[in-house]
């Protein structure tokens, strides 16, 4: 079985600044795919950043990018020029062929004013 | 394009009774997945749908069952509900063999 970990229940950025949030998995296998999932209080899932473990090359969207280190299983969210609007919770999920993904258990961010 | 839309957003039961949730996938999708969240907590695999039938179960018991109507659109049923089984229900549709999920909104589920 998979398990993905977030360790930090809570992070709080100032606008414009900057936020890493942290997560590692185990498994045995070695090809998957990795997500960051944002969750606003809408509680809609919106998918932020994805990674396949077979490209070495980090993600990067806009103001997300990853640091994907897969020897040590981890796979952090960095955000950039933090903005109002990215407070949610924030998922790291792990998705394997069989279709389903495994979340962590996520991590609270609040951009403050 | 309409997203994945469920419903109810929002229902409040009594222990023991009987839910229905309902999910319409996004457009050109095919495969439904069900997932609960409980409060403070990361989304749990219940089930997966693919051409109607159930193709991968999470460890959920019996009494969550499922269904998926050939317009690809799929019910969540959960019987004799207990007070643990209040969560958010998320559903999720994708193509098949895409590694991509689209989500609702989900049905907040509270049982008294």
């Amino acid at each position: 079985a998979q398990t993905v970990t977030q360790s930090q229940p809570e992070m709080s950025v100032q606008e414009a600044e900057t936020v890493t949030l942290s997560c590692t998995y185990d498994t045995s296998e070695n090809n998957y795919y990795l997500f960051w999932y944002k969750q606003p209080p809408s509680r809609q899932m919106i998918l932020v950043i994805r990674q396949e473990a077979y490209k070495q090359q980090n993600a990067t969207e806009n103001r997300f990018s990853v640091n994907f280190q897969k020897a040590a299983k981890s796979f952090s969210l960095k955000i950039s020029d933090s903005q109002l609007g990215d407070t949610a919770m924030y998922f790291c999920a792990f998705f394997l062929n069989d279709y389903k993904l495994s979340f962590g258990a996520g991590t609270t961010v609040t951009v403050r004013a | 394009d309409a997203g994945v839309t469920q419903s109810p957003t929002h229902l409040i039961k009594t222990r023991g009774q009987q839910v229905t949730l309902r999910c319409s996938p996004k457009s050109g999708h095919d495969t439904v997945s069900w997932y609960q969240q409980a409060l403070g907590q990361g989304p749990q695999f219940i089930f997966q749908y693919y051409e109607e039938e159930e193709r991968q179960r999470g460890n959920f018991p019996d009494r969550f069952s499922g269904h998926q109507f050939p317009n690809y659109s799929s019910e969540l049923n959960v019987n004799a509900l207990l007070l643990g089984d209040s969560a958010l229900y998320l559903c999720a549709s994708s193509l098949r063999g895409a590694r991509e999920l689209f989500f609702g909104e989900g049905s907040r589920l509270t049982v008294l």
